[in-house]
């Protein structure tokens, strides 16, 4: 079974500083991982994947995300946050290796705050 | 969010009645999906849908019944709602190719949702 951690429900960053949302998983096999943001009243927007290759991703709005394989981690990133980065995080896992279809887990989303 | 539709955007029922949820799309994506969204659990998913002939149960179907009428259309029944059926309900849509003899899941494009209240 497949599994996904967000262990903080909020983080709070003043604008500028450095924010980092953590997410951890667990599967069988080799995962794929994802980022989504969700604004108050939207649906949720992807941010950026991992798939294969370089541990470092880059996806949309100046986020960064480390693949760490040994440590089953997969935090999201910005050097510098904005006000208007504030809204709802979810990381998502998916086994690759399984046979057949293998739902996306979310995990229970992490609310970050930027402090003007 | 404008590729993916979702209608209606708020709905209020009462408990016993039948409520369906309908979910567009313009992304010419074979794959839909119909998850739920409570405070504290995240994103789970109700049922999804490969194309118009391929209907599959997720986590969490019991209560509900979806309709794939279309490529761009799939739509989600509550046959009789219940009070604990209250949460904000997604479609979604993906699509997905074959890397290296492995199918590559894509990322999922959602709609905006619709907040249902069963009183």
């Amino acid at each position: 079974a497949q599994s996904v951690a967000q262990p903080e429900d909020q983080v709070n960053v003043a604008e500028g500083n450095p924010l980092t949302v953590k997410c951890t998983y667990s599967v069988s096999g080799n995962p794929y991982l994802f980022w989504y943001v969700q604004y108050p009243n939207r649906g949720l927007q992807f941010l950026l994947k991992y798939i294969t290759g370089d541990n470092l991703v880059k996806g949309s709005y100046g986020f960064e995300a480390e693949f760490n394989k040994s440590q089953t981690s997969f935090h999201l990133k910005k050097p510098s946050a904005l006000v208007s980065d504030s809204a709802l995080y979810f990381c998502a896992v998916r086994d690759v290796n399984s046979g057949g279809y293998q739902k996306v887990t979310f995990g229970t989303g992490t609310k970050l705050q930027v402090i003007p | 969010d404008a590729d993916v539709t979702q209608t209606p955007r708020n709905r209020i029922t009462k408990t016993g009645k039948r409520i369906m949820l309908e979910c567009s799309q313009t992304k010419g994506h074979d794959r839909m999906y119909w998850y739920r969204q409570d405070p504290g659990l995240g994103l789970r998913l109700i049922y999804y849908s490969f194309d118009v002939k391929d209907i599959n149960k997720g986590e969490i179907s019991d209560g509900y019944s979806v309709s794939r009428q279309a490529q761009a259309k799939f739509s989600l029944s509550l046959e009789s709602a219940i009070p604990n059926q209250t949460a904000l309900y997604f479609c979604a849509t993906s699509d997905f190719m074959v890397l290296r003899s492995v199918a590559e899941y894509n990322e999922q494009f959602f709609g905006p949702g619709t907040r249902l209240t069963v009183l």
